[in-house]
C-alpha cells in the first residue's frame, strides 16, 4: 500500500459544484501539504497543516479550502469549482525537521 | 518573492553520458536543497538533499552539488540510462518555515 493515498485518481466534475480531494497517509508525519501542477509550470503550495490545529494558506489558496480531519487526513476543497482550476493536484507530507516530503499519486481534476 | 529556475528546456542525451541539469534561485537563502524524479501523470519521487554546509552529494550515479554564492544547484546521473528519462525538480526550503518551494521541473531524455 501507498505511504501517501490520494482520491479520486480521476474527477471531472462541472462549473460551479463543490468537490473534495481526500488525502491519507500511513508516514505517521505531523505535516501535510497541498499543491498543484499545471503544465509547464511547478509544483505551487495551495495549503499546508504543521498539526492538527495548525492550517496555513500556501500561495495560492483562493478559491480553496482544507479539513485537517486527523494526523493521518488532510482534505482540500474546491467550494465552487471553475475552470481555472483544472489541473494536477498533490498532497504531500513530511516529518518536523529538515526532511524530504513524499507525495501522493495525484488527482487529476478537471473542471468543465 | 522567491524564485527557483531551471531550464524549461528539455535535455537531450545519449546513453552512457553524463546529464547534468542546473537549478538557480533567487532572493532566498535555503537551508537544504532537495531534488526529485518525476514520472508523467505520477508524484515526484526524492533523489537526494543537500545542507547549505555541503558543497557536494553523492548517492551511486547522482551526484548534487550546492553553491550558495552563486545560489545554484547542479545535478549530474553518471552513466545515463533510458530509464533515467523523466522531469527532475528542485525544490528549497528554509529554517524559518518546512514549505517546500518547487522549480517548475527539467525533462531529461536519454536516448538508447
Amino acid at each position: 500500500d501507498a505511504d501517501v493515498t490520494q482520491t479520486p485518481r480521476n474527477r471531472i466534475t462541472k462549473t460551479g459544484k463543490r468537490i473534495m480531494l481526500e488525502c491519507s497517509q500511513t508516514k505517521g508525519h505531523d505535516r501535510m501539504y497541498w499543491y498543484r501542477q499545471d503544465p509547464g509550470l511547478g509544483l505551487q503550495l495551495i495549503y499546508y497543516s504543521f498539526d492538527v490545529k495548525d492550517i496555513n494558506k500556501g500561495e495560492i489558496s483562493d478559491g480553496y479550502s482544507v479539513s485537517r480531519q486527523a494526523q493521518a487526513k488532510f482534505s482540500l476543497s474546491l467550494e465552487s469549482a471553475i475552470p481555472n482550476q483544472t489541473a494536477l493536484y498533490f498532497c504531500a507530507t513530511s516529518d518536523s525537521g529538515l526532511t524530504e516530503a513524499f507525495f501522493g499519486q495525484g488527482t487529476r481534476l478537471t473542471v468543465v | 518573492s522567491q524564485k527557483i529556475e531551471q531550464n524549461s528546456e528539455a535535455l537531450n542525451i545519449q546513453e552512457g553520458k553524463t546529464a547534468t541539469l542546473t537549478c538557480n534561485y533567487t532572493n532566498y537563502s535555503p537551508a537544504y536543497l532537495q531534488w526529485y524524479r518525476q514520472d508523467p501523470g505520477r508524484g515526484p519521487v526524492f533523489l537526494l538533499l543537500i545542507r547549505e554546509n555541503e558543497k557536494e552529494k553523492r548517492k551511486e550515479r547522482l551526484k548534487v552539488t550546492f553553491d550558495t554564492t552563486l545560489k545554484q544547484s547542479l545535478f549530474h546521473i553518471t552513466a545515463s540510462q533510458p530509464a533515467d528519462s523523466a522531469t527532475y525538480l528542485c525544490a528549497l526550503d528554509g529554517y524559518n518555515f518546512n514549505k517546500f518551494y518547487f522549480g517548475s521541473g527539467t525533462k531529461l531524455n536519454v536516448k538508447p
